[in-house]
């Protein structure tokens, strides 16, 4: 079945760019996606690159994507405090409104 | 334009009993779908919701159930829970646009806690 996977835990100086990997499984995967959730909250959607693109750039995120190596990278530039959450990379091949998630990176940025 | 809405925000239960969660999507977005949150297994895809039909589901026993209302309000039950029902739950809507692109926004989630 499908699969994602992620680093666990990503630690960054404010300032530095915070660079999060993800790996995923299914060939098929059409939309892949980074959510954020910090603390006590939901899941808040940063970004996502259609399956045929290799680069997509909003603001002070970069989205690479290595779709020969099945591999969705998430560049975040001038990494703030602010930033420290967990990062979640998503695919979408199950069809509708199906996300197989990974289980997430922690990022933590100290100033 | 508000955002998705889950009620309530933390629940406590004891095993055996059931449990109803409620989901307001965001206006306009007919498609609901839940997901079960747990640090052991990461989020979890539950079932999707479209027009009151349920367009998809995931592994989960027959315990969990949900239903659509008319005005894209969705609930979710848990009937008879275990202590492994201990979860964040989180519901997310979409416009459910075709092409498979689909933006998902989700709630704060609804913190169960079975003792």
């Amino acid at each position: 079945g499908e699969d994602v996977e992620q680093s666990l835990f990503l630690s960054v100086r404010e300032g530095d760019s915070s660079v999060i990997n993800c790996t995923y499984t299914d060939s098929s995967s059409t939309y892949l996606y980074w959510y954020k959730q910090e603390p006590g909250a939901g899941l808040q959607l940063l970004t996502y690159i259609f399956s045929n693109m290799d680069m997509k750039q909003d603001q002070r995120l970069t989205v690479l994507l290595n779709k020969k190596d099945k591999h969705l990278s998430l560049r975040i530039a001038d990494t703030q405090t602010g930033d420290s959450a967990i990062y979640f990379c998503a695919e979408s091949s199950g069809g509708y409104s199906t996300l197989t998630f990974g289980k997430g990176t922690m990022l933590l940025v100290s100033p | 334009k508000a955002g998705v809405t889950q009620t309530p925000r933390y629940l406590i239960k004891t095993r055996g009993q059931q449990v109803t969660l409620s989901c307001s999507p965001i206006s306009g977005h007919r498609s609901v779908s839940w997901y079960q949150q747990t640090p052991g297994q990461g989020l979890q895809f539950l079932f999707e919701y479209f027009s009151e039909t349920q367009r998809n589901k995931g592994n989960f026993p027959g315990r969990f159930s949900g239903r659509q209302f008319s005005n894209s309000r969705s609930e979710m039950n848990v009937s008879t829970l275990e202590l492994g029902d201990s979860a964040l739950y989180l519901c997310a809507s979409s416009l459910s646009l075709t092409g498979g692109r689909e933006k998902l926004f989700f709630g704060s989630g609804t913190q169960l806690s079975v003792l």
